[in-house]
């Protein structure tokens, strides 16, 4: 099926380095998501990329859309203890109405 | 403004029960999608519907039905529950539905434990 690989499923980290988290696919996505999700609530959109090569910042967070649609990274640059939680890549397949999220990466910032 | 929110946040039942899980998108939103989010896993699509209709369904059975009423909120609906049911279920609401936007905002989710 069209499955999203997302790696690494968890980072132990210091405050103040930063991080790389991406997914991967062998199918074609028209549209990457990123969602951060802390215990007990639902996933938060953090940045949504829509063409093959963009490069999308929020704050600290920093995604882009592979060249190949089938990929994509997010980065996170100098982490604090705020940034734990579980982060999550979505796709939207080319002619599919549906979601595939990937099976997150779990951050832990030490202070 | 308030967010997507969904009721109830905890609930308990038996196998062979059915229940009713309830969202109410955020305000001027059209399209409501549900997952479900087994532990440790990401959401896995169940279904999206706009304007009362059903427009995308995922690899779910037939026990599970939603649907959308005239202001937007909708229910989840899953009939005859297995162990394997347990799960947090996810509404998440658009403006529009795919293709027009992508971009979800979830609610809290309700916890489903079947014992």
């Amino acid at each position: 099926g069209q499955q999203l690989n997302q790696s690494p499923q968890s980072m132990f980290i210091q405050e103040g380095e930063d991080v790389s988290m991406n997914c991967t696919s062998s199918s074609i996505f028209n549209t990457w998501l990123w969602y951060k999700q802390d215990p007990g609530e639902g996933p938060v959109l953090l940045i949504a990329l829509y063409k093959a090569g963009e490069l999308t910042s929020n704050g600290r967070l920093t995604a882009q859309f592979g060249i190949t649609r089938k990929d994509s990274f997010l980065n996170i640059s100098a982490s604090i203890p705020s940034d734990v939680g579980i982060y999550f890549c979505a796709g939207q397949l080319r002619n599919n109405n549906d979601m595939r999220f990937g099976a997150g990466t779990r951050l832990t910032v030490k202070p | 403004d308030a967010g997507v929110t969904q009721s109830p946040t905890h609930l308990i039942k038996t196998r062979g029960q059915h229940v009713t899980l309830r969202c109410s998108p955020i305000s001027g939103h059209k399209s409501v999608s549900w997952y479900q989010q087994v532990l440790g896993q990401g959401p896995q699509f169940i279904f999206q519907y706009y304007e009362k209709e059903e427009r995308g369904r995922g690899n779910f059975p037939d026990r599970f039905s939603a649907r959308q009423f005239p202001n937007y909120s909708s229910e989840l609906n899953v009939n005859a529950l297995l162990l394997g049911d347990s799960a947090l279920y996810l509404c998440a609401s658009s403006l529009e539905p795919p293709p027009l936007t992508y971009e979800q905002y979830f609610g809290p989710g309700t916890r489903l434990t079947v014992t």
